[in-house]
């Protein structure tokens, strides 16, 4: 079974305070991704990898960075958070396309609150 | 500008009845659709795909229909159980880009 799992379920941060999110996932994946989801607005991409030390901007990578120095771990990185980043955040994994496969797993979230 | 939409924030079914999703796109180089399901505080996990090679796909109580002309997709659960209380996203995408996901809609079903 492929696991992708984040290193906390529920975070509490003040504003300003800089927030790294971990993400470790145990399927060799070159792909992972770092999402958010509020309601309303569904899963909005912030950053994605498709290869150690390689990153590419998502659909709102404001306010945010990212870390890939291993295949198997990829660390959202909040540079000093601010209220309007409170969330659930949500990291996926998976191969590159084969033609066969466009499956992204996900982990279980993490709910970030900015105070 | 939205490439994926799923125009009902929600839905109510009684159980036991068919549960219709809907999912409409706008990028014709969109060649992979899938759907995913969410229940709160999880992460989403993966339902169910077709490939736009394809007009159907289904995987025991769950089918998937794409209409390729009229950029339209839909996930059928027939019979509709509890269970299937979720937050369902349709997701699309082309070649090696990321998926491209709708905002969802939220699924209740009636005991």
């Amino acid at each position: 079974d492929v696991k992708v799992t984040q290193s906390s379920r529920y975070l509490v941060k003040r504003t300003g305070e800089k927030v790294f999110l971990e993400c470790v996932q145990d399927m060799d994946h070159e792909n992972m991704f770092w999402y958010r989801q509020d309601p309303g607005l569904g899963l909005r991409l912030i950053y994605f990898s498709y290869d150690v030390k390689m990153k590419e901007k998502g659909d709102i990578p404001e306010g945010y960075s990212v870390s890939r120095e291993k295949k198997e771990r990829f660390s959202l990185i909040l540079e000093s958070a601010s209220t309007n980043q409170t969330s659930m955040y949500l990291c996926a994994s998976s191969f590159p396309t084969d033609g066969i496969s466009y499956e992204q797993y996900f982990g279980p979230g993490t709910r970030l609150t900015v105070t | 500008d939205q490439q994926v939409k799923q125009n009902s924030p929600s839905l109510s079914v009684q159980e036991g009845r068919i549960s219709i999703l809907n999912c409409d796109y706008t990028n014709s180089m969109f060649d992979y659709f899938l759907w995913y399901k969410k229940y709160p505080a999880e992460g989403p996990t993966f339902l169910i795909s077709i490939s736009s090679i394809k007009d159907k796909n289904e995987d025991g109580r769950f089918t998937v229909f794409l209409n390729k002309s009229a950029k339209h997709l839909s996930l059928h659960i027939v019979p509709s159980q509890p269970g299937d209380s979720a937050v369902y996203f349709c997701a699309a995408r082309s070649g090696n880009t990321p998926l491209v996901f709708g905002k969802g809609t939220r699924l209740s079903v009636i005991a």
